[in-house]
């Protein structure tokens, strides 16, 4: 079964630093890999997703990697804001979904 | 892409009750998942519900416990059946949304219904 963990489990910056979140999977045999954004009441909104084939995806301020050799992705966020305060969930999509536990991101002004 | 609503959004029930979770879709969708978020944890799948078939339930769960209801393409109810302490999760549903409606490559998801058991 596929394993999903996501380090560090909580990370909290000064608004305006560049940060890292991590995600490692056991199973490389996977379609493509999500980012996902989980806010409290509002449910997840994906954030970027990397299809078995690429290595990296950018959508403003976020850039996602991939190397599915090593079974690895980051989440790149530059110039964070306390907006970008939320939990990041890394999900790997083989025969469904695998989530990780995610990373509890605070941004403090 | 598709818009999805959980009714209740939250609740507080007792031990040895039951209760049902709703989820409304905007458009139609084939697919439609329900997940179990326990406390620290990560999404864990319950089962897969298709219109005009019985759910598939993951390793793990069973349909006396998480009977699904899916009675057309846009709404589909998870009852949580006699609740126990360790039944307190976040419940989200998600759907696949048809080709044209979005990426079929991912999932939306409801806001969640927060669930206490007392």
């Amino acid at each position: 079964k596929q394993e999903v963990t996501q380090i560090p489990a909580a990370l909290s910056v000064p608004e305006g630093e560049n940060l890292v979140l991590n995600c490692s999977f056991t199973d490389s045999a996977i379609y493509n890999l999500q980012w996902f954004r989980q806010d409290p009441g509002k449910g997840l909104t994906s954030l970027l997703l990397i299809q078995s084939s690429q290595r990296e995806q950018t959508s403003g301020r976020l850039n996602a990697s991939l190397d599915k050799s090593s079974g690895r992705s980051t989440l790149y966020i530059a110039a964070s804001q306390p907006g970008d305060s939320a939990t990041y969930l890394c999900a790997v999509n083989g025969n469904q979904f695998y989530f990780g536990t995610g990373t509890s991101l605070t941004v403090i002004p | 892409s598709a818009v999805i609503s959980q009714k209740p959004s939250r609740d507080i029930c007792q031990r040895g009750t039951s209760l049902t979770i709703q989820c409304q879709v905007d458009s139609q969708v084939t697919m439609m998942f329900w997940y179990r978020q326990q406390p620290g944890q990560s999404l864990t799948l319950i089962a897969t519900a298709n219109q005009g078939s019985e759910a598939t339930y993951e390793s793990g769960f069973v349909i006396d416990k998480f009977p699904i209801s899916r009675p057309n393409l846009t709404f589909s109810t998870l009852t949580v059946s006699n609740m126990s302490p360790e039944d307190s999760s976040i419940y989200l549903c998600s759907v696949e949304p048809t080709r044209g409606q979005g990426n079929p490559d991912t999932q939306y998801f409801g806001p969640g219904t927060r669930l206490t058991v007392l």
